[in-house]
């Protein structure tokens, strides 16, 4: 049974970098089948997806975050990592990570971490 | 473009069935077969429930089936239960920006 786990800080000061990173186990991250995506939850909101990230290094992004999100994996600690840049009280969100089927079209998110609550703040 | 467009929210009685409907673009739900829905409940992650329109992950009840019209995708609930009081999600393929949007989500209430 795949399962993802994130880690990183829980708070972050406005305009620095929030970088989280997935641990993916019960599974390899190079599965030829399996984008690894983002995807957060602001407080009274729903759900935004951030970007997904293949195993060699091809990423999508959201257009509205597109200018401030980079992806990375690695492959040989079987993670993958985010980090936002240049955040403001907006990013406050519950951050969660995900398996995304590599198809085509057929984007469907079927393993989900437990999600990370980042706050930004001063 | 923005989001997909869901009710904000649904509410039903024990037993009953409810009906929660998503529509989008030409870029993602008018011309793609590929909508998911999400049942997500305060505080855990959120959980897959269909995909493809219509098909349900193994596991998932058979009380939770998917469909989709010309221009529009619904997810329908039958025999209404108080573990389906949750927010639900549908989420689409958008060929524009090669991304994954959601929409705004729907809280069921279960009366």
């Amino acid at each position: 049974q795949l399962q993802l786990q994130e880690s990183g800080p829980e708070l972050v000061k406005p305009s620095e970098t929030l970088s989280l990173t997935c641990t993916v186990s019960g599974g390899s991250i190079r599965s030829l089948i399996s984008n690894w995506g983002w995807i957060r939850q602001t407080p009274g909101k729903g759900l935004e997806w951030i970007g997904s990230i293949y195993y060699n290094g091809d990423a999508d992004y959201a257009p509205p975050l597109k200018s401030r999100v980079t992806l990375f994996v690695d492959t040989s600690k079987n993670q993958f990592s985010l980090n936002l840049s240049s955040v403001t009280t907006a990013d406050t969100a519950v951050y969660f990570c995900a398996r995304q089927r590599a198809d085509a079209f057929e984007k469907r998110l079927d393993y989900w971490g437990q999600g990370t609550l980042v706050t930004v703040s001063s | 473009q923005s989001a997909l467009t869901q009710p904000a929210s649904v509410s039903g009685s024990p037993g009953q069935s409810i009906t929660i409907s998503c529509s989008g673009f030409s870029s993602d739900i008018d011309n793609y077969n590929y909508v998911s829905w999400y049942q997500h409940h305060p505080g855990k992650a959120p959980k897959l429930v269909i995909y493809a329109v219509t098909i349900r992950p193994s596991g998932v009840s058979d009380r939770f089936s998917g469909s989709k019209s010309v221009n529009a995708a619904s997810l329908t609930i039958s025999g209404l239960q108080a573990e389906d009081e949750a927010v639900y999600y549908c989420s689409s393929y958008r060929s524009r920006s090669s991304t994954v949007v959601f929409g705004g989500g729907t809280k069921l209430t279960v009366l």
